[in-house]
């Protein structure tokens, strides 16, 4: 069974980048398989940030696009998320989840999420 | 965007009972080609990630309780839980995959009455 683990800094100043990575254990991250990052907010549902495949390709939610970056690496086995530019506003759980087979997936697997505030 | 909105927004049901939560998608959800329903449903107890219980609207994942069963075509989806459990209590989230900009319910709060 594929595992999930998701590390970074759990406090990250007002207008800096957020980065955190996953890595993936028991599994290999280069399946034919997408990769993705979703978030949390306190007490708030939901949100896809977006995803990546093992040979680089990305797909991001629009809303965040400009601000989101999402990279692979696949001798470690991990993919990371970077944010720019954050705000009070993106303080959340975020988590890292894998797609189920195809380009449109559920997430069958995820990590147990890292807590993330943004304040100064 | 594909917008997902579930309700009840919270929901009290006795132990043994039934429970059923909602799912609507302002549109349909439905691929012709392969007949399926391009929705999930998910699982998430406090302090835990979300689990996915139902995929393609309606097949329920490996070890997922037969108690738990996903219904519905289109725009309208239904998760039920024909006999609750005190495990059970959690959020529910539905979440569309026929658009690539995935997005969820904003979830439905199961307690026990």
């Amino acid at each position: 069974q594929v595992l999930l683990q998701e590390s970074g800094p759990g406090l990250v100043q007002p207008s800096g980048t957020l980065s955190l990575t996953c890595d993936v254990s028991d599994g290999s991250i280069s399946s034919p398989i997408w990769w993705s990052w979703v978030r949390q907010p306190p007490g708030k549902g939901l949100e896809w940030i977006g995803e990546i495949y093992h040979t680089g390709t990305t797909n991001y939610n629009p809303s965040l696009k400009s601000r989101v970056s999402i990279s692979v690496d696949t001798s470690k086995n991990q993919f990371s998320l970077q944010l720019s530019s954050v705000t009070a506003a993106d303080t959340a759980v975020y988590f890292c989840a894998r797609g189920s087979f195809g380009d449109y997936h559920a997430f069958d697997i995820w990590g147990q999420g890292t807590v993330v505030t943004v304040s100064s | 965007d594909i917008v997902m909105t579930q309700f009840p927004d919270s929901l009290a049901v006795s132990l043994g009972e039934r429970a059923t939560i909602n799912c609507k998608s302002n549109q349909s959800l439905f691929y012709s080609s392969n007949n399926q329903n391009y929705l999930a449903w998910y699982q998430q107890k406090r302090g835990q990630p979300p689990k996915l219980l139902i995929n393609w609207a309606s097949t329920r994942e490996s070890g997922v309780p037969d108690r738990f069963s996903g219904s519905g075509s289109g725009t309208d989806f239904t998760l039920t839980i024909s006999s609750l459990q005190a495990e059970d209590v959690a959020v529910y989230y539905c979440q569309q995959f026929y658009s690539r900009l995935f997005t969820f319910g904003q979830g439905t709060k199961l307690e026990i009455k």
